[in-house]
């Protein structure tokens, strides 16, 4: 267990809609990165908040976007659904400000969009 | 463009026998280089390597990174049934630390 909780872990959306994930980032964690992993790909960063703002985004339009709470949870909303959007949704928290960190994972939503 | 290339992209073996992962990678600012092991869901962390030549041992596993020939190995000895999953590379890098990940290994360790 990493302390790193996600929900819902599994969704299933029509194309079109809207979606918000949820991440929990692990006790004493300021840092939440979100990454889209598809089917038998490695993770791809979408962006990574840190102390409330965004701090780094890879190539995801802006369809995709995010907020991090003051206790340092997170979601990811993304609007106007595609079908290659279904994917692993897998949420990391780290510690910034020092030099060298781990990120651990929470277990991931599957979403599935029809 | 940032890059991090892991090979082989699958591998199987047999139980007892040794396995060498290899991830190679091309960043600005490289912070770190750490391994993780993905079986169903979330990718769990193995190891967090900094400085080149330092190896990094646990149990059966262990890893070592040379920033000169920038690449890093994941060896695997005496392998199990349960070592069966895929090994992800992350590189840490440029100042937001965000992480580039390679495709990973798929490794199948068969009875």
């Amino acid at each position: 267990e990493t302390g790193v909780t996600q929900s819902p872990t599994h969704l299933i959306k029509t194309r079109g809609q809207q979606v918000t994930l949820r991440c929990s980032s692990q006790s004493g964690h300021n840092t939440v990165s979100w990454y889209q992993q598809a089917l038998g790909q490695g993770p791809q960063f979408i962006f990574q908040y840190y102390r409330e703002e965004e701090n780094g985004r890879g190539n995801f339009p802006p369809r995709f976007s995010g907020l991090q709470f003051p206790n340092y949870s997170s979601e990811l909303n993304v609007n106007a659904l595609e079908l290659d959007d279904s994917a692993l949704y897998l949420c990391a928290s780290s510690l910034e400000g020092t030099m060298n960190t781990e990120a651990f994972f929470g277990q991931g939503t599957r979403l599935t969009v029809v | 463009e940032d890059k991090v290339v892991q090979s082989p992209l699958s591998l199987v073996v047999h139980e007892g026998d040794t396995v060498t992962l290899n991830c190679s990678y091309e960043v600005t600012n490289f912070r770190s280089l750490l391994w993780y092991k993905q079986e169903k869901k979330a990718p769990t962390f193995l190891f967090m390597l900094t400085s080149s030549g330092i190896e990094k041992k646990s149990g059966r596993l262990s890893s070592i990174l040379d920033k000169k020939e920038l690449f890093s190995i994941l060896n695997i000895t005496a392998t199990q049934t349960g070592d069966s999953a895929v090994y992800l590379c992350a590189v840490g890098a440029g100042n937001n630390r965000k992480l580039i990940w390679g495709l990973g290994t798929s490794l199948a360790v068969n009875p």
